[in-house]
């Protein structure tokens, strides 16, 4: 069945380092990609999104490239902040509903 | 434009209680779904109704059920508590256009239950 994996946290970083966390996904047809952050407390938010092969996402100065031939979806930031700490889910939608399949989270850490 | 809302926040039952959680989207949005947060299982898909119908449903045992009503407000219902069914339960709109890939959803802050 369709399926995400994400990598494990938490992931520690100083404040302006790259961070990359990545997505690899197992789907049949051609899924929707998401990437969304979860602040504690809070419900989740929409970070970024990709419907078709190549397509890049791109929000506060997250990306990502939807990779069908590598099936992934890796989140990439060029200067992580304080204020990027936060947990970050991987999401496939399936088909032409609403229903979304998440990995596990990855937790980002990042000190001044 | 409010955003998902969710009532009641937080709830605490005890074991074979039941529990009612609802949910308002997003004005104007007609399609609802309904996920499960847990430590151990993490994020996994309840149901999704559209227009009072349910349209997708998750692999959860039958105490779990929904319905949505003619104002898009959805409410889901477990019956028989058990503790494992402490969770964060989220809630998410869309405009829920058929046959629309890739529609964002928005999420609500969820409501916070825990089985005694």
């Amino acid at each position: 069945g369709d399926s995400v994996t994400q990598m494990e946290g938490p992931v520690t970083l100083s404040e302006e380092a790259f961070l990359t966390i990545n997505c690899t996904y197992t789907a049949t047809g051609y899924p929707s990609l998401f990437w969304y952050v979860q602040y504690p407390g809070e419900g989740l938010q929409l970070l970024l999104k990709a419907t078709k092969a190549d397509d890049k996402g791109s929000n506060k100065g997250f990306e990502a490239t939807y990779r069908k031939e590598t099936t992934s979806f890796h989140l990439e930031k060029g200067s992580v902040q304080v204020s990027d700490s936060a947990v970050y889910f991987c999401a496939l939608g399936v088909g032409n509903t609403d229903k979304l399949i998440f990995g596990t989270g990855t937790r980002l850490q990042v000190f001044p | 434009k409010a955003g998902v809302t969710q009532t009641p926040r937080y709830l605490i039952k005890t074991r074979g209680q039941q529990v009612t959680l609802s949910c308002s989207p997003i004005s104007g949005h007609r399609s609802v779904s309904w996920y499960q947060q847990t430590p151990g299982q993490g994020l996994q898909f309840l149901f999704e109704y559209f227009s009072e119908t349910q349209r997708n449903k998750g692999n959860f045992p039958g105490r779990f059920s929904g319905r949505q009503f003619s104002n898009s407000r959805s409410e889901m219902n477990v019956s028989t508590l058990e503790l494992g069914d402490s969770a964060l339960y989220l809630c998410a709109s869309s405009s829920g256009t058929p046959g629309i890939k890739g529609e964002t959803q928005y999420f609500g802050p969820g409501t916070r239950l825990l089985v005694l």
